[in-house]
């Protein structure tokens, strides 16, 4: 049984379309985050919600709009995509003031020709 | 954004040999954890430590939260060629909801 998944696993696209990638947790969370992990490997933190209210936002372009529609779902919008958003992204959960043990999803490889 | 720093950047054992990585910050952490990512796949979480001093094993794997508060260490004991992978570690301050990754290690084992 799978905790967190994530929908597509793969993404080809053209510039300037805009697309959705969903994320879905069964592990009774109440974080939810996105991540974006470039060439390098390195995984930057984007948005994270609780209980459905955005309380991380780091530095990322207006084009991608996080939405969490219950504590279970949190989804990324990406509007006018550009060549630089091509990247794995990564949604993940955890249960703050408790483990605090944070689980991934499979990842969203994203290509934008 | 931040980011922490992770020792060795990459490294090549040959099959049987323990491994040593490490994790360091300028800030403190209240909980470190530690994952392996493979091709293709999503970061699994290894170990989660939160006290200072701590030191947690899971199988041949054994990690340790520094002293400091500032480090954490992950050593593999006996390593098999499926230990090849990315390594991260991960910290995070008491009342935040957010967590510093490391720049990670990329483990290359020898059969």
């Amino acid at each position: 049984d799978t905790a967190v998944s994530q929908t597509p696993k793969y993404l080809v696209t053209q510039m300037g379309n805009d697309k959705s990638i969903k994320c879905e947790q069964n592990l009774g969370h109440d974080t939810m985050y996105w991540y974006k992990q470039d060439s390098k490997k390195f995984l930057k933190i984007m948005f994270s919600y609780n209980n459905k209210e955005l309380i991380i936002n780091e530095t990322v372009p207006n084009r991608f709009s996080p939405k969490s529609p219950d504590k279970a779902h949190l989804n990324l919008h990406i509007n006018s995509l550009e060549l630089g958003d091509s990247a794995v992204y990564f949604c993940a959960s955890s249960q703050a003031g408790a483990s605090y043990e944070q689980y991934f999803g499979p990842g969203t490889r994203l290509t934008v020709t | 954004g931040q980011q922490l720093n992770q020792s060795p950047q990459s490294m090549f054992i040959q099959e049987g040999e323990d491994v040593s990585m490490n994790c360091t910050s300028s800030s403190i952490f209240n909980t470190w954890l530690w994952y392996k990512q493979d091709p293709g796949e999503g970061p699994v979480l290894l170990i989660a430590l939160y006290k200072a001093g701590e030191l947690t094993s899971n199988g041949r794997l054994t990690a340790q939260f520094g002293i400091t508060r500032k480090d954490s260490f992950l050593n593999i004991s006996a390593s098999i060629p499926s230990d090849v992978g990315i390594y991260f570690c991960a910290g995070q301050t008491s009342g935040t909801y957010k967590y510093i990754f490391g720049t990670g290690t990329r483990l290359k084992v020898l059969a």
